[in-house]
């Protein structure tokens, strides 16, 4: 079964700093995937990567097999980037996803 | 844009009742989910459905629970007999191909009192 942590938990940050979320898993996958859950509780897939780095705007996720790791950083941040960002692990091509705890993001004015 | 839609947005039952909450997947997407998230806690999985069967379930996923893809667009989530615990935000997701970019649906809220 594996084990997907991130940290921090909790993040609160001033407009314009530069963030970063990370995330461990415990086995091997077949995919990495990032996810913004917003106050209203909907769930958005940002990303989905199995190797190295990818870019949308301001967000940027790497992903690190070997140390079985993966981080999530947003650039020159915003208040409307505030919400919970989520990490899950997919183990075999199509299985389910297991998802982190979330961090819950606040960026200030 | 293409998007996964779930009805009702919330419901609210009546412990004991049984409660269909329904999705609409994208409609050339081939694998589609059920997940749940109970208030402060993690999303879990619960079923994975392709080809018009079950492909996958978790352990929360016991007889209380059932899936059907009635006609070629809906994809629904039964729960018999509802009980308390069953209160959470019910996720759909569907997904083109394996191993692809799962789309999340915006939620059902259910209510067990």
């Amino acid at each position: 079964k594996n084990e997907v942590e991130q940290s921090p938990q909790n993040l609160t940050a001033q407009e314009g700093e530069f963030i970063t979320i990370n995330c461990s898993y415990s086995v091997g996958i077949s995919a990495l995937h990032w996810l913004q859950q917003h106050p209203g509780g909907g769930i958005v897939s940002l990303f989905m990567l199995s190797s190295g780095k990818k870019k949308h705007g301001r967000l940027i996720a790497t992903i690190n097999i070997q140390e079985k790791h993966s981080s999530l950083h947003i650039t020159a941040s915003h208040p409307r980037d505030s919400a919970v960002y989520i990490c899950a692990a997919e183990e075999t091509s199509g299985s389910r996803l297991t998802f982190g705890e979330g961090t819950q993001l606040t960026v200030n004015p | 844009e293409p998007e996964v839609t779930q009805t009702p947005s919330h419901q609210v039952t009546q412990m004991g009742q049984e409660v269909i909450l329904r999705c609409v997947p994208i409609s050339n997407h081939l694998y589609f989910y059920w997940y749940r998230q109970i208030l402060g806690q993690k999303v879990e999985f619960l079923v994975s459905f392709y080809n018009n069967e079950i492909s996958e379930k978790s352990e929360i996923f016991d007889d209380q629970f059932s899936v059907e893809r009635p006609d070629g667009s809906n994809f629904t989530l039964k729960i018999r007999s509802t009980k308390l615990e069953d209160s959470a935000m019910y996720f759909c997701a569907s997904s083109r191909f394996m191993g692809t970019e799962a789309f999340f649906g915006q939620g059902t809220r259910l209510t067990v009192v």
